[in-house]
């Protein structure tokens, strides 16, 4: 029962364009959203969050945005560059656990 | 300076044997965690500790022991090793109090297990 969904397992843009990674959900209880970003053989690194009272969070060049009613979570990256390279996971926090979906790996092309 | 480190990097040992893996966090961080991700590259929690106090504790085989002697410190002792524990390990730490979320989580390098 995966409670949380990333239906992409890659996506390739070209460095300067906008980079959009999704995420959906099914538990309403989630209160807390994150992205995570994961070089090989490294631990996940946190990227950017969004409490559930807010639709936008804007860092540099992440942005993630919440649509509750949808229950849909993405992060754009813009513009995207060959840096940005890795797998992304998102998370989401109910008490004190973080459920984790499967992982998007972004390429971005020079 | 390391903030979340675990050791062994790498762990190749037979089925039946019994290991363990140390993590430490250096950040003053409340509670810390487990992780294992498996083949399918799903990270799910197995553990976690608040304050040495086990406070989460999935669906996992009694095989595994999570010990915590002081908050900086959650090492994972797994016996009677099986095929099927091979996986990554990541210990993580967040500065989470007794109440509230987790929020951001600070991870390790991660162990690769095998099992054999």
């Amino acid at each position: 029962d995966q409670q949380v969904k990333q239906n992409s397992p890659s996506l390739s843009v070209q460095e300067g364009r906008i980079s959009i990674l999704n995420c959906d959900y099914t538990n309403s209880m989630f209160d807390y959203f994150l992205w995570y970003k994961k070089y090989p053989a490294e631990g996940p690194t946190f990227l950017i969050s969004i409490s559930s009272i807010k639709d936008k969070n804007e860092d540099g060049r992440f942005t993630v945005f919440l649509n509750k009613s949808a229950k849909h979570l993405s992060l754009h990256i813009v513009p995207s560059q060959p840096g940005d390279s890795a797998v992304y996971f998102c998370a989401m926090s109910s008490n004190y656990k973080l459920t984790f979906g499967k992982g998007t790996l972004l390429t971005v092309n020079p | 300076d390391t903030a979340v480190s675990q050791t062994p990097k790498y762990l190749v040992t037979q089925m039946g044997n019994d290991k363990s893996i140390k993590c430490e966090q250096n950040l003053g961080h409340d509670t810390m965690y487990w992780y294992k991700q498996d083949s399918k590259k799903f990270l799910k929690i197995m553990f976690s500790y608040n304050n040495k106090e086990l406070i989460i504790n999935e669906t996992v085989p009694n095989r595994f022991s999570p010990k915590s002697p002081d908050k900086a410190h959650l090492n994972l002792h797994i016996n009677s090793l099986e095929l099927g524990d091979s996986a990554v390990y990541f210990c993580a730490s967040s500065p989470a109090g007794a109440s509230g979320s987790s929020y951001e989580q600070y991870f390790g390098p991660g162990t690769r297990l095998t099992v054999t």
